[in-house]
Formats: C-alpha cells, structure tokens, sequence
C-alpha cells in the first residue's frame, strides 16, 4: 500500500501569507495527485487534480505542483475562507490513500 | 453534481454489524465513470478509504477491513451499501459515502480519479 505523509501537520498564517503544503508519497504515483480542503463539519472538497490541475471554480490563489513522490499545494493569498484543513490523495492504486492533513491556523 | 446521503443507525454495541446506505439523487447510480464509494473518519483524525463499487456489482475493498467488509449496489433503488461486521471501538467514525470518477484531458488521457461527490456524512459510534 502506497502512504502519504504530509508536513506541517498544522500551520499558523495571516491573511495575505503565501503557504506551501508538502505530501510525499511512498513510491511513484507519477501525477496521480489530489488535494482536498475540508472545513470543520463538512465533506471534503477537491481543489487539484493530477497534481496540478484546478478543479472548475477553485479560485486561482491554489495551485499545485510535482511529480513522482514529491508534491505541494500553494495557496498563493491567503484568504480567510481558506482557513481549514488541506489533504493530499493518490489514485495511482488501491487502496486509495490519503496524508494525515494539514491544519491551517489563523496566526 | 449528484447528492448523496447516508441513512443508517448511529449507534451499536461491539460485536454488531454497521449497516449503511447511501442514497443517490440527481443522477443515476447506473451512470459510466461513476465509482461509489465509503470513506471514513475518526473524530479528529485523517480520511480512510474503505472501499467503492461500480455499477455492475464489482467491488474493490481496502485490505485491511477486508475481511468485515461488504459494499453492495441497489441500481433499481439509486442506492449502495456498506456492511461491516463485528465493530468495535475503532470503528467509531463519521462515515462519508462518496462518487468518485475518472478524470481525462482533452486528447481522451487519464489523470486519475477524483473524489467529487461527497454525502455529508454520518456519525457512528460504538459503545457498550
């Protein structure tokens, strides 16, 4: 089974900070790389795809990058609707596996 | 953009069998591309894939639950189903049935499967 780890575990940042997200996976997943934000209380929501690639009617601020084992998501301006927890997802194989998630905190 | 909306009972004692559905509306769980799916959650924790199912009754589990666990489909119904048996503690999370689907570019090339519809969830616990 591939796993995903993710760091910061949780992040501390203003509004207006640029912040990156790292996930590393275990083996290859080539581009095969989702990210997620998840707000307290409600599903997850897709953000990126195949590492890089925005999901129809994600603001631009997101962007991801990577390939192979490395990855991250960038968050451009931080707004504060972005508050939330972000995770990383491969689809390379299954199981499917997620990172452990990355809290993003109000400093 | 379909919905979904898990139904099920919110508590059990260790030992019983979760058993979960997951209605389907706005679409038809018949649809190509369409892979459903559980997920779950402990309190405070990560996301767990469990498993999904495809229209034709194929079914791919995640190996470690295997053994306790069971997805089936209900075409006729709109609607899937997730059988776990014998919880106990561990098994106390809120549980997400999910669409997943093929992504593709423009030339017809995959870019893996994405997670785009999500139930709300539901809160299981397990308890004495």
């Amino acid at each position: 089974d591939i796993q995903m780890t993710q760091s910061p575990s949780s992040l501390s940042a203003s509004v207006g900070d640029r912040v990156t997200i790292t996930c590393r996976a275990s083996q290859s997943i080539t581009n095969y790389l989702n990210w997620y934000q998840q707000k307290p209380g409600k599903a997850p929501k897709l953000l990126i795809y195949a590492a890089s690639t925005l999901q129809n009617g994600v603001p631009s601020r997101f962007s991801g990058t990577g390939s192979g084992t490395d990855f991250a998501l960038i968050i451009s301006s931080l707004q504060r609707e972005d508050f939330a927890t972000y995770y990383c997802q491969q689809s390379y194989s299954s199981p499917r596996s997620f990172g452990q998630g990355t809290k993003l905190e109000i400093k | 953009q379909v919905q979904l909306q898990e139904s099920g009972p919110g508590l059990l004692k260790p030992s019983q069998t979760l058993s979960l559905t997951c209605t389907v509306s706005g679409g038809s769980i018949n649809s190509d591309n369409s892979f459903w799916t559980w997920i779950r959650q402990p309190a405070g924790g990560g996301l767990e894939w469990l498993g999904r199912i495809y229209r034709s009754g194929s079914a791919l589990y995640n190996s470690s639950l295997e053994s306790r666990l069971a997805i089936s489909v209900d075409t006729s119904a709109n609607h899937f189903s997730l059988s776990l048996k014998s919880v106990t503690a561990a098994d106390t999370a809120t549980y997400f049935c999910a669409r997943a689907a093929n992504k593709f570019d423009y030339s017809g090339r995959r870019l893996g499967q994405t997670f785009d519809d999500w139930g709300l969830g539901i809160l299981v616990t397990v308890s004495p």
